[in-house]
């Protein structure tokens, strides 16, 4: 399995707080990627990075932001939680653009 | 209308029976992927494909790019199968961002 570790695992938080979701791998894929997943919707893109420094906007980019300032580190920032971003959050990776993903564990976040 | 449909959204059947599950696409793609989510949420990719057919165990993968559809076959089916099966591809535009379809969800009834 590919080594991708998200943490928290799980997060309970309150609507206006700051949340970071982490990413982190040992494979030095060079693309990342931040899914978000609920009923009804599958998997929606809402961030992505194509190497250290290099972000860019999913379909669902809309109050969250992303770092990546190291190979192996990928993190999404929500500045200020809201109930509808009460989701499960899966960071994933690729060797290349057109390589499979591979998906981490999942994070389980809800605003209340 | 989709740009990504699976078909059937739900399928029961009996432990060692033939599974199919279709997905068809409407855009140019570069590959097709096929994932599987466990009950405990962990996503695994099953294949990656831009022609013809892949086996890996009892799963095989077949694409027609012609016809702009896939199909994962699942043989001796096992109640371990039981799964959410999702199929994405990546367009031909835009290797980043994968459409999504929205997952066959499979019971294998011992």
């Amino acid at each position: 399995d590919a080594g991708i570790t998200q943490s928290p695992r799980h997060k309970v938080t309150e609507t206006g707080t700051p949340v970071t979701l982490r990413c982190h791998q040992t494979e030095n894929h060079r693309y990342m990627y931040w899914y978000r997943q609920d009923p009804g919707h599958g998997l929606r893109l809402i961030h992505y990075s194509y190497g250290v420094k290099d972000t860019d906007k999913g379909e669902v980019s809309d109050g969250y932001s992303v770092s990546r300032s190291k190979t192996e580190d990928f993190l999404l920032t929500l500045e200020s939680a809201t109930s509808s971003q009460t989701s499960v959050y899966f960071c994933a990776i690729s060797e290349s653009a057109d390589s499979p993903l591979h998906f981490g564990n999942g994070t389980r976040l809800t605003v209340t | 209308k989709n740009e990504v449909e699976q078909s059937p959204q739900n399928l029961t059947a009996q432990e060692g029976e033939f599974i199919t599950i279709n997905c068809s696409y409407s855009v140019g793609i570069s590959a097709l992927h096929w994932l599987q989510q466990h009950p405990g949420g962990g996503i695994v990719s099953l294949f990656m494909l831009s022609s013809g057919k892949k086996k890996h165990g009892r799963l095989i993968a077949t694409i027609n790019i012609q016809e702009k559809h896939s199909s994962l076959h699942i043989t001796a089916s096992h109640p371990r199968d039981s799964a959410v099966y999702i199929c994405a591809v990546s367009r031909v535009d835009s290797n980043y961002q994968l459409i999504w379809g929205a997952g066959t969800k499979l019971i294998i009834k011992p």
